[in-house]
This record gives structure tokens, sequence and C-alpha cells, in this order.
């Protein structure tokens, strides 16, 4: 639908486990980027990528490790994370870094991530 | 650092009747963006506002980017159901940064 498909769509994970969110886009953009959103917080940007570089990192946890291989696809792996990791984690692109260009963001559907 | 408030929180409004959501930020915005995130969905990009006093429209919907380019609101007239949703507004960290998103407000419309 957004030209960003997320997989998987739901994932329920053990404290224990390791796992991945994927993230690939179709509309030939040059950042993706990784965001948290919870009940109680707003969207929280996680990481930003520019053209496969990782451009931003906003303190967030070493249980979460990004990936990004090219400039269409966006990893997110997982290990040992705690249940205040549950949340939906949003993939998003734009045309070029949105703070320099001012470009919209385009989401996807998001993986919603139970951790039990 | 720079934070965006948004108020209210959250709104509930009969069908029919008008919504006005504000956003406001600590710091001068070179620009500023809406988005809207209908339940159980991902937010998907309304509008960009980036002259001071800018207004711009959307059928029902009326964006406004304060003087001073630290405020911003939408209003919608006369609210249907398919309006449901959180609105959010986004705009950079600091000049150059990447966006920062405030809380949203969440519309429920009663038929």
């Amino acid at each position: 639908e957004t030209g960003v498909t997320q997989t998987p769509r739901h994932l329920v994970m053990g404290m224990t486990n390791k796992k991945s969110l994927k993230c690939e886009q179709h509309l030939g953009h040059n950042a993706m980027y990784w965001y948290k959103q919870s009940a109680k917080k707003p969207l929280e940007l996680m990481f930003v990528y520019n053209f496969k570089e990782q451009t931003e990192n906003n303190s967030v946890p070493s249980r979460f490790s990004p990936e990004c291989p090219n400039s269409s696809h966006l990893f997110l792996h997982l290990h040992t994370l705690q249940p205040e990791d549950s949340a939906l984690y949003l993939c998003a692109s734009s045309q070029d870094v949105q703070g320099l260009s001012n470009t919209e963001a385009f989401f996807g559907q998001g993986t919603r991530l139970t951790v039990v | 650092g720079q934070q965006v408030m948004q108020i209210p929180q959250y709104q509930h409004v009969q069908e029919g009747e008008d919504f006005t959501t504000y956003c406001n930020s600590s710091t001068t915005l070179s620009n500023i963006q809406w988005y809207k995130q209908r339940p159980g969905g991902h937010p998907v990009f309304l509008i960009q506002l980036v002259k001071s006093g800018e207004v711009k429209k959307q059928k029902r919907l009326t964006f406004q980017f304060g003087e001073a380019k630290k405020n911003s609101s939408l209003h919608i007239t006369a609210t249907q159901t398919t309006d449901v949703g959180t609105y959010f507004c986004a705009g950079p960290r600091n000049y150059g940064q990447n966006f920062v998103f405030g809380p949203g407000t969440r519309l429920s419309v009663l038929p």
C-alpha cells in the first residue's frame, strides 16, 4: 500500500529468543528509519540510515541491533528483550534524511511485538 | 532539547462538530508536518507547512503555521466518522536534524 513493507506483522517472543524484523521499501528512497510506538510514549525515533550508513542512534539499548545492507532493506535484530520492549515497531523511509530535505516520511504497517 | 507538545491528548466530538488540535514547540521550527494514524494503522503524511503564518486547506481540514513558527494547528470542520484517529505533528529536533513527533491528539467521533 504505502511502498514500505514490514514483516512479520505480529511477533511474540520470549526474553531469551533472538528474532529479526524486516523492512523493505520500493520507493527508491535514500533514508530509512526505525521508530518505536508504545501506549505510554509518543513515536520514538530509534535509528536513522542514509545511503546505508547509520546517521543517528537515539541511545537505544544494545539489545536492539539495526542492519541496513542496502538502501531498500532495513532490519532490526532483537535479542534478550524485556517485557517493556513490547510495542509497535514502525519502519519508515523518505527521499532524503528528513532534517536536511524536509521530505515526508512513508511508514510501513508496523510489527506488533510482544515480549513474554 | 527541542520538545513538541500537543493538546488536547484526547477529544470526543459528536459527528458534525468541529475539532481543533494544537501543536507547540519549545523552539522555532523550520517546518512542521502533520500525520494521521487510524486505529490499528500506521502514520500517514497529511501536509507540510514551511512559511510563517502559512495556511493550507485539504477539503474539511485547515492547517496553520504560527507567525513565530513555534506553533501549529489542525482544524477539522464538520467531523465525520472517517476522521477518527490520532493526529501527530512533527518537526525537526534542531535545524538539519531528524523530526521529533508530538504525543498526538486522539480523536473520537460519535455518530
